[in-house]
């Protein structure tokens, strides 16, 4: 019972390396999203995909890609990191759009860069 | 811009106490959802509100939603240890896929 699946669970960067977030569900889910978690914050959106084949910036977006690679997969990448980049990243899926509809989130990537 | 802004931030009680947390905005939402996080972990629902002036109930949890549809708040009767964790609001306006997430209110039940 795997629901959201996030790869890898932690990961240390240098300035400027890149590197993909993995993120998997087995739900059947329509909509996936990316948030970052900081410290004393909520979760911030980045981006999200409301079905296959769409994908929209969130709140903050500057500085990350994404690639909803088929209904199951929807990945996070940086392309060049900073130190402000630097979070707890979180992946969640939920059936649909809709405004009602539970999200399920993964256990997390806990990324720091140097 | 905070959207919704959630108090206290932290909050530290003794087993078997009652607590309330809030969840405020200026702004109209479609719903409201409360989700509980616990370290190493990802948010996990606990209830979704759409109505105006709707209560609900999980065990020992009552949910509100502001008749206007701008706030909400929980209140945890009788507090256990294994309510400890960090409670987190979020809103959604329409049907865009979005989710407004509050900073959260970081509570510890003391045994």
């Amino acid at each position: 019972n795997a629901g959201v699946t996030q790869t890898p669970k932690f990961q240390v960067l240098k300035t400027g390396q890149s590197m993909t977030l993995q993120c998997a569900q087995d739900m059947n889910h329509n909509s996936m999203y990316w948030y970052r978690q900081d410290p004393g914050m909520g979760l911030r959106l980045i981006y999200y995909s409301a079905s296959e084949g769409t994908t929209d910036k969130g709140e903050v977006p500057n500085g990350y890609n994404v690639s909803r690679l088929n209904k199951r997969e929807f990945s996070l990448r940086l392309e060049s990191a900073a130190p402000s980049q630097t979070s707890v990243y979180f992946c969640a899926s939920s059936a649909d759009r809709g405004y009602n509809q539970p999200q399920h989130f993964g256990d997390g990537t806990r990324l720091s860069i140097l | 811009t905070q959207l919704l802004e959630q108090s206290p931030q932290f909050l530290s009680i003794q087993e078997g106490e009652n607590l309330t947390v809030y969840c405020n905005s200026s702004s109209v939402f479609s719903s409201l959802q409360w989700y509980r996080q616990e370290p190493g972990e990802g948010p996990v629902l606990l209830v979704t509100v759409v109505t105006g002036g709707e209560v609900k109930k999980l065990k020992r949890l009552t949910f509100q939603f502001g008749d206007a549809r701008k706030d909400s708040s929980l209140h945890i009767t009788a507090a256990q240890t294994g309510d400890t964790g960090l409670y987190l609001c979020a809103g959604a306006r329409g049907n865009a896929g979005k989710s407004t997430f509050g900073d959260g209110t970081t509570l510890t039940v003391k045994p």
